[in-house]
């Protein structure tokens, strides 16, 4: 089946630390990959996508690169600010008869100043 | 402004009633969504919709039912056969695979 499984929080950082989330996924076919941001109480927010293997997603400094050997989505950013505490959730979209977009528990980080 | 509005952000509802939470778009996508997020838990699928008139149980679909008689409208409903309805419940739309998903506001929903 598909899935994603993505490393469990919370992680906390100081300002100016290095960033990863783990993520990996299972799917049949060539699944779209993406990570959404979710801030308290609010819906999500794509951060980032990669639509085939070897592309990299980018924005507001995150990155993410769409691994099909190793069937992973890490996501990173450089230097982490305060502004970042949110959910991150990994996720994947394909076409099962239909499309829709599977995703992963979320992993909460806390930035610290 | 274009983009998902979910109504209303707070609900409260009484043991043993139905209750209808609204999902509206104005993105002409054809694809809507309705996930269910529990404390500290990801988000896990109750219904989708790939066009109008059509509509999939997603994986805990138990307990809720949805209709989907117009393309920018997708409303959810919480019937007294679902246990445990108190959670977010959040609304999606998107074009197809590959793209993103666009999510309301959310709505969220105590059984008192």
């Amino acid at each position: 089946g598909n899935s994603v499984t993505q490393m469990e929080g919370p992680v906390t950082l100081s300002e100016e630390a290095f960033l990863t989330i783990n993520c990996t996924y299972t799917a049949t076919g060539y699944p779209s990959l993406f990570w959404y941001v979710q801030y308290p109480g609010e819906g999500l927010q794509l951060l980032l996508k990669a639509t085939k293997a070897d592309d990299k997603g980018s924005n507001k400094g995150f990155e993410a690169t769409y691994r099909k050997e190793t069937t992973s989505f890490h996501l990173e950013k450089g230097s982490v600010q305060v502004s970042d505490s949110a959910v991150y959730f990994c996720a994947l979209s394909v076409n099962t008869g239909g499309f829709k977009t599977i995703f992963g528990a979320g992993t909460r980080l806390f930035v610290k100043a | 402004d274009g983009g998902i509005t979910q109504s209303p952000k707070y609900l409260f509802r009484k043991e043993g009633q139905n209750v209808t939470l609204s999902c509206e778009q104005n993105l002409n996508h054809d694809a809507m969504y309705w996930y269910r997020q529990d404390p500290g838990q990801g988000l896990r699928l109750i219904y989708y919709s790939q066009i109008v008139n059509d509509f999939q149980k997603g994986d805990i679909a138990e307990g809720y039912s949805v209709s989907r008689e117009k393309k920018e409208s997708f409303p959810l409903t919480v019937t007294s056969a679902q246990k445990n309805p108190t959670a977010f419940y959040l609304c999606a739309a998107a074009t197809g695979v590959g793209t993103e998903a666009f999510f309301g506001q959310g709505t969220r929903l105590t059984v008192v």
